[in-house]
Order: structure tokens, then sequence, then C-alpha cells
């Protein structure tokens, strides 16, 4: 599975959107671009999932570019609930394992 | 919502004893997995388990690990003596139908401390 490459710590004030950007060059064609998240140890979630092109959930959107190099989760209006490590994840998907990264610590700042 | 439930939250024990940990996946679902989580470190990935069988293991899983689908419902994941290096959290985690890029459901995990 393609490694991936995050920041590893962002801030983002309550309300606003949060941007979290993942690089992940070496994605092969049949690889998706998967994102969850961990609340302070707690089990990990499912954000979102896409192949090429944008998605839009409940939770978030996801912004991939054109060669799918890169990709960037949104959270369109950030609570205090949502301070958590992002996790972007390449993996083809088909029930195969995860190879999780460190992530990005996001905080949500009052 | 449907959910992984994770029995027990959290457990002690002594080294060099076996201790078995508890999931119990989503009910349609047909893939399982163990992730573990030393703390500080990242999630990785134990084992994952279709059709009654492993169908993919990591370099951890070793002959100390084994796991079960006991009944139509259970899963678990049995350490049989146990070191000090496996207190971490532990995640079990379904997913569904084979074929589909579906996500997979995680559990709120067992803290194992072994001391």
């Amino acid at each position: 599975d393609a490694k991936t490459t995050q920041p590893p710590s962002m801030d983002c004030a309550e309300g606003r959107a949060a941007n979290l950007p993942c690089n992940h060059s070496t994605i092969s064609g049949n690889e998706y671009v998967y994102w969850y998240r961990q609340i302070h140890s707690q089990g990990p979630q499912y954000i979102i999932h896409g192949l090429k092109n944008n998605e839009t959930n409940e939770m978030a959107s996801l912004i991939i570019t054109e060669d799918r190099k890169s990709s960037t989760l949104i959270l369109p209006h950030a609570t205090l609930r949502d301070t958590a490590v992002y996790y972007c994840i390449v993996n083809a998907g088909n029930n195969r394992k995860l190879i999780w990264g460190l992530g990005t610590s996001l905080a949500v700042n009052p | 919502e449907p959910e992984v439930t994770q029995t027990p939250s959290h457990q002690v024990t002594q080294m060099g004893q076996e201790v078995i940990l508890r999931c119990v996946p989503i009910s349609n679902h047909l893939y399982f997995y163990w992730y573990r989580q030393i703390l500080g470190q990242k999630v990785e990935f134990l084992v994952s388990f279709y059709n009654n069988e492993i169908s993919e293991k990591s370099e951890i899983f070793d002959d100390q690990f084994s796991v079960e689908r006991p009944d139509g419902s259970n899963f678990t994941l049995k350490i049989r003596s146990t070191k000090l290096e496996d207190s971490a959290m532990y995640f079990c985690a379904s997913s569904d139908t084979p074929g589909r890029n579906t996500e997979a459901f995680f559990g709120q995990g067992t803290r194992l401390t072994v001391v």
C-alpha cells in the first residue's frame, strides 16, 4: 500500500473550516484514499473515502487532485468535538488491512 | 446505528497469563480484524479473518496469538502467554461485503495492561 504524508499537527478555530492535507504521490490506480479519525485513544472512526472524484457526506468533504497525488479533507464547520488525530490511508479496498501513519493531530480552539 | 462492541474495556493480567479479548462485530459483516495501539504509537494491524479462517496476519501475530469465531456473533483474540510488551489498546473491527470498497467499523477497544 502507498505511503502517505501528513502534517503532524494543525489548529483551527471553532466554527471555521478545517482543511487537512495529505500527500500520496505513489498511489496506484486501484487505490482509494480513506480518512479516519481517532478521538483521544477511542476506536478509530471512518470519515470518508474516494477514488478520484470529490466526495461529500454528512461529516466532511474529500477533495482529490486530478493527478491523485494529494487530497484534502475538509471539515466545513469545525467544533470542539472534532479535536482528534486524523489519518489519511491509501488502500486498495476490498476489505484489505489498513496501514496507519501518525496522522494529523487537529486541535479545534474556542 | 450498529456498532462493534468489545469486552472488557480494561484488562489487567500478570505476565505469562493467558488473556482472551472479546468482540461482537456488526451482525451482517463478514470480515473481522484485530489491530493494536501501544501508547503513543501508531495503530498496527494484527490479523484479518474471513470465512472462518485467517486471511492475512502481520509479523506481530506470532504463535502466541490466535483468533476464533466460536459462534455466530463473537470474535476473540487470545494471547497465550502475555509479555510486558503486549500492553496496548486492542481494537476489533469489522467490514461489509467482500468486493465492495466499504469502510471498517471499529470498537472502542480493550486496554490490556500486563504487569
